[in-house]
């Protein structure tokens, strides 16, 4: 079965800072990926998508990175504030259009 | 527009007891699916209904099931539960359109098992 794992469960950042969330999926056939952020006591919320077409997607501060020769997907957030304290998910679509979610990996931002 | 609403917030069961979690998704969606979040498993897969019909299924005991009614709305049942049934339960809807499987999150039910 599939396996998304994240390479840091936690990660701590200056406010200001770039921000880097990585991933590894285990399926090659996965063709959609997401990004979600989840705060306490909230559901997670979507943060960008991409699809298996292609490398790279921007929205506003976060871009999303797909390389699918090591099968790692990474999240940036430029200018990381207090705000982007939160727990981080990746989850990759199979063919069968189901969800795998990584366990997450908590950021926090150092004012 | 209202986001994706679970009822109960909260819940607290004994081991054996059964246990019914509702799920309204946003308006128009007709996609809704179910996850189960605990610390050590994170977010897994339960299933996911389309128009009253179950389209996908997670490696779940058949203890876990749900349906869909005609305005989307959707429950999940838990029978007979177990200590590790204690989890975040989590609702998502969607609008399964062609380009885009952007699932929204309701707040979750917080089911504890004793």
């Amino acid at each position: 079965g599939e396996s998304v794992g994240l390479h840091l469960p936690t990660l701590s950042v200056q406010e200001g800072d770039n921000s880097i969330i990585n991933c590894a999926y285990s399926n090659s056939a996965s063709d959609y990926f997401i990004w979600y952020k989840q705060e306490s006591g909230k559901g997670p919320q979507f943060i960008i998508d991409i699809r298996s077409n292609m490398d790279k997607r921007q929205g506003q501060r976060v871009t999303v990175l797909l390389n699918k020769t090591v099968k790692h997907l990474s999240l940036q957030i430029a200018a990381t504030q207090p705000g982007d304290s939160a727990v981080y998910f990746c989850a990759e679509k199979n063919t069968g259009n189901q969800f795998y979610f990584g366990t997450g990996t908590s950021l926090t931002v150092i004012p | 527009k209202a986001g994706v609403t679970q009822t109960p917030r909260y819940l607290i069961k004994t081991r054996g007891q059964q246990v019914t979690l509702s799920c309204s998704p946003i308006s128009g969606h007709r996609s809704v699916s179910w996850y189960q979040q605990t610390p050590g498993q994170g977010l897994q897969f339960l299933f996911e209904y389309f128009s009253e019909t179950q389209r996908n299924k997670g490696n779940f005991p058949g203890r876990f099931s749900g349906r869909q009614f005609s305005n989307s709305r959707s429950e999940m049942n838990v029978s007979t539960l177990e200590l590790g049934d204690s989890a975040l339960y989590l609702c998502a809807s969607s609008l399964d359109g062609y380009w885009t499987y952007e699932q929204y999150f309701g707040p979750g039910t917080r089911l504890t098992v004793t």
